[in-house]
């Protein structure tokens, strides 16, 4: 439907793992956003990557990584899996930072840690 | 920092009545805009409307449209001849353009009743 993409749907991974998700953006979509959104909550802002960049970051430890690769598509590696990451983890693009048009949301990964 | 409150957790209207859910925000900067997003059972977060903080009109689309109060710092979504299909739960969302961040409220859970 927005033209974004992530993979994989579902995971389930156990504490201390690390794991990596999948996002691909509209085709010239230059900025790609990650959130971390809880059962019940709203999604919490992880960074921002603009042209393989990262340009903005909110209140997430290091072990949260990204990486934004020329062809539209980037990841999201998270270290050290704790049981508070299990949340569904969505991604969302836009053509640049500041554009006037809103940014398309993928239908996210569901993460469980046990 | 920048927060976004939305203080009506859960919500129910009829069927084509009219329906109105509040957001309040606090920023320090000048540049930003809001946003009402729906995120049905599906998940899929979809735009519904969006606000430029420089413009004083009123957004409007179709049967959505909003109360921004820059001074007051409200920005309110009514839904007009509500549908079942408009079941899901709304986020408001503030963008910082110069920070590259996204805050999102914790959403309001909205029943449209037959």
């Amino acid at each position: 439907e927005t033209g974004v993409t992530q993979s994989p749907t579902h995971l389930i991974k156990t504490r201390g793992q690390q794991v990596t998700l999948r996002c691909s953006s509209q085709s010239g979509h230059n900025t790609v956003s990650w959130y971390q959104q809880a059962l019940g909550q709203g999604p919490q802002f992880i960074f921002q990557y603009y042209r393989e960049e990262e340009n903005g970051r909110g209140n997430f430890p290091p072990r949260f990584s990204g990486l934004q690769f020329p062809n539209y598509s980037s990841e999201l590696n998270v270290n050290a899996l704790e049981l508070d990451d299990s949340a569904l983890y969505l991604c969302a693009s836009r053509r640049e930072v500041g554009d006037q048009e809103t940014q398309y949301f993928g239908p996210g990964t569901r993460l469980l840690v046990l | 920092a920048q927060t976004v409150t939305q203080s009506q957790p859960e919500m129910s209207v009829q069927e084509a009545e009219t329906v109105t859910l509040s957001c309040t925000y606090d920023t320090s900067e000048n540049n930003y805009y809001l946003f009402w997003y729906k995120q049905p059972p599906s998940r899929q977060m979809i735009l519904v409307i969006r606000q430029e903080a420089y413009k004083q009109q009123n957004a409007t689309e179709n049967r959505f449209s909003v109360n921004f109060q820059k001074a007051a710092k409200s920005f309110s979504l009514k839904i007009s001849d509500s549908q079942l299909g408009d079941t899901a739960m709304y986020f408001c969302a503030l963008y910082n353009t110069n920070a590259g961040k996204s805050t999102f409220g914790d959403g309001t859970t909205l029943t449209v009743k037959p």
